[in-house]
């Protein structure tokens, strides 16, 4: 299977823009979904299909795939925002469908 | 979407065995896939096995494959994972999550809050 490749950490301050990237070859022919996961809590999902938002997840979050790369974009970053951020796709080239998760996003809000 | 809730995370020495457990609820168990996705302290989140609603199809991680085992009682709405052989790298908490698998979409739509699991002697 492939791997998703995130950095490591992303800080900025409240009410800024913060941009968590998300890359992998496999990128191109599959969606994006992005995690969202508070100390001591279970993830929790807040972007599919690359830039679809589940109910309940605030509009200043907005995803976007390009190539081999997606993007979450968080602007006007707030206080709670501050979470690893986790990527996930799918290997779906064998007959099962094999999980992938990037490394994660540490986001500081300063 | 549903309510996970795991159980069974202990301590466990090198080499031992534990099943852990999540009951279900909320959802049409029996036809939904299910998962276990682990994360270890610090680090990120992990793939483990997959087991299809009628429980007749399992696949595993390669990290984990041959020693652990997943199962499910549709009868009781409860997915299980066996842990032989353990090793100090299977320390984690482990989550069961929910599949929502459509039309080439696929990612874990329910989660449950997880149990740890600690391997050491």
């Amino acid at each position: 299977s492939y791997e998703l490749t995130q950095v490591s950490s992303v800080s900025v301050s409240p009410g800024q823009t913060a941009k968590i990237t998300c890359s992998g070859d496999a990128l191109p022919k599959q969606y994006v979904y992005w995690y969202q996961q508070k100390p001591g809590q279970a993830p929790k999902l807040i972007m599919y299909k690359d830039t679809e938002r589940p109910s309940g997840t605030p509009q200043r979050f907005a995803g976007s795939s390009s190539g081999t790369t997606a993007t979450l974009t968080i602007t006007g970053v707030q206080a709670e925002d501050e979470a690893d951020y986790y990527c996930q796709s799918a290997d779906t080239s064998d007959i099962y469908v094999i999980w992938v998760f990037g490394g994660g996003t540490k986001l500081t809000v300063l | 979407e549903g309510q996970l809730l795991e159980s069974g995370g202990a301590l466990v020495q090198p080499g031992g065995s534990l099943r852990l457990s999540c009951a279900a609820s909320g959802f049409s168990f029996s036809n939904s896939v299910l998962s276990w996705v682990r994360q270890a302290p610090g680090k990120g989140l992990e793939w483990v096995a997959s087991i299809s609603g009628s429980g007749s199809v399992t696949y595993y991680a390669d990290p984990v494959k041959g020693r652990f085992s997943i199962s499910r009682d549709n009868s009781r709405n409860t997915l299980h994972l066996l842990l032989n052989s353990l090793r100090a790298e299977d320390t984690a908490v482990y989550y069961c999550a929910k599949d929502y698998r459509v039309a080439g979409i696929y990612y874990f739509d329910s989660w449950g809050r997880g149990t740890q699991v600690t391997v050491s002697a």
